[in-house]
């Protein structure tokens, strides 16, 4: 089973609002990582948490927040976004794989996203 | 700098032909990996094939194969016996790292491949 989940499908929230996305995967990976991304556009990273420790933050601002409760679950708290902000948030995991030669393969694995709209 | 160029923004092919999407890279890395995502409209990208950069045969995963010219640093995706289903954004991606139990993805621009009956 290769399956992440993410929730809501769709959100719209307004630049008062707070809100929150939630990810979550059985497959027992590791690392979760939040993208963000932009129509045409290929993802962006935000953040990296391995072994529920934040591992990466791509200079992202504070009013997104990441929470990884659990092996299981990530959080993406919002509060204060601006229009620009809207975007499909992508939830990914991985664990290394013995894929082939040049060292683990630590493919991703998508859920399939968040499509938000900030009014 | 890691960097993936994709140089094709739209592809067409045939149902039931092969098609091509190119993808070239640049690292000075000698341990790397390489990766191709497909995503529909839908979203969700779609994990397809994977080279490591000692493999010495192309990957393939059914009816996708992985071109991987290491000289040339290029890794092509050739579908085969393309479906209308296959319609889709496709990426081209780097393993940067790796990290301690994670990678970062360098993805490329991506390339619409649409698929006619």
């Amino acid at each position: 089973d290769t399956e992440v989940t993410q929730t809501p499908k769709h959100l719209v929230m307004g630049m008062t609002n707070k809100k929150s996305l939630k990810c979550e995967q059985h497959m027992g990976h590791r690392a979760m990582y939040w993208y963000k991304q932009k129509a045409k556009k290929p993802p962006e990273l935000m953040f990296v948490y391995s072994y529920e420790k934040l591992s990466i933050n791509e200079s992202v601002p504070s009013r997104f927040s990441p929470e990884c409760p659990n092996s299981s679950l990530l959080n993406l708290h919002l509060h204060a976004l601006q229009p620009e902000d809207s975007a499909l948030y992508l939830c990914a995991s991985s664990q290394p794989s013995m894929r082939g030669g040049g060292g683990p393969s630590y493919e991703q694995y998508f859920g399939p996203g968040t499509r938000l709209t900030v009014t | 700098a890691q960097k993936i160029t994709q140089t094709q923004p739209g592809m067409f092919v045939q149902e039931k032909e092969a098609v091509t999407l190119d993808c070239t890279y640049d690292t000075s890395d000698p341990s790397y990996g390489l990766f191709w995502y497909k995503q529909p409209s839908s979203g969700e990208m779609i994990f397809l094939i994977y080279q490591g950069s000692y493999d010495q045969q192309n990957a393939t995963e059914g009816r996708y194969s992985l071109n991987f010219q290491k000289a040339r640093k290029s890794a092509n995706l050739v579908i085969s016996a393309s479906q209308l289903g296959d319609s889709a954004m496709y990426f081209c991606a780097m393993r940067e790292g790796p990290g301690g139990g994670y990678n970062k993805l360098i993805f490329g621009a991506g390339t619409r491949l649409a698929v006619h009956p």
